[in-house]
């Protein structure tokens, strides 16, 4: 059972546009939202998070959209750069039932073209 | 001043083999936590330690085992490897997870792990 089904599953994108990559959930139990970056060879780190108490986090170019009565969410990147090619994971947990460790999506390969 | 970390960064053993990855962390975090992601990239949890107390076991096989001598180390400890188990294995680690906490997981470099 994939609790957070993430798409797409690859994304090609021209430098200066807008990258858009969608996550849905299916644990309504879920309160913590974090995208993770991944480069090559290096572990995942976290760029920005959202809880389900606002619908919109914006961190420069990086902006969390989120839908709680369709249980989605999804991140933007507005004025994509070469740099930002790497993968992507949305995730979940529910922090108030302990140690809960993450639920990832699948991920997104993204590739900014120069 | 790495804030997690493994060891080692490879480890390349024989079906069968027991080997150890080891992980550090010096943030002061309570929890830590072990992942797996496959060949296509799929990250899934392993096991999470808060407070020396094993807190999450998912369907792992129980020749997987987590030891955690401190706050600081959780290691994870692989008996009898089988080819499946080639994949890369990333330690973390997360401040108290009281609820309204934001459970921001810190991730190490990882381990690739191959199995002959």
């Amino acid at each position: 059972q994939q609790q957070v089904k993430q798409s797409p599953q690859s994304l090609i994108v021209q430098k200066g546009g807008i990258s858009i990559i969608n996550c849905a959930y299916e644990n309504t139990a879920f309160d913590y939202f974090p995208w993770y970056q991944q480069f090559p060879g290096k572990g995942p780190a976290l760029l920005i998070a959202i809880r389900p108490d606002v619908s919109e986090k914006k961190e420069g170019r990086f902006t969390i959209s989120f839908n709680k009565s369709a249980k989605q969410f999804s991140l933007h990147i507005m004025d994509s750069q070469p740099g930002d090619s790497a993968t992507y994971f949305c995730a979940a947990s529910n922090t108030g039932g302990g140690a809960d460790g993450l639920t990832f999506g699948k991920g997104t390969h993204l590739i900014i073209q120069p | 001043d790495t804030a997690v970390s493994q060891t080692p960064k490879y480890l390349v053993t024989q079906m069968g083999n027991d080997k150890s990855i080891k992980c550090e962390q010096n943030l002061g975090h309570d929890t830590m936590y072990w992942y797996k992601q496959d060949s296509k990239k799929f990250l899934k949890i392993m096991f999470s330690y808060n407070n020396k107390e094993l807190i999450i076991n998912e369907t792992v096989p129980n020749r997987f085992s987590p030891k955690s001598p401190d706050k600081a180390h959780l290691n994870l400890h692989i008996n009898s490897l089988e080819l499946g188990d080639s994949a890369v294995y990333f330690c973390a680690s997360s401040r108290d997870f009281s609820g309204g906490s934001t459970n921001e997981q810190f991730f190490g470099p990882g381990t690739r792990l191959t199995v002959l």
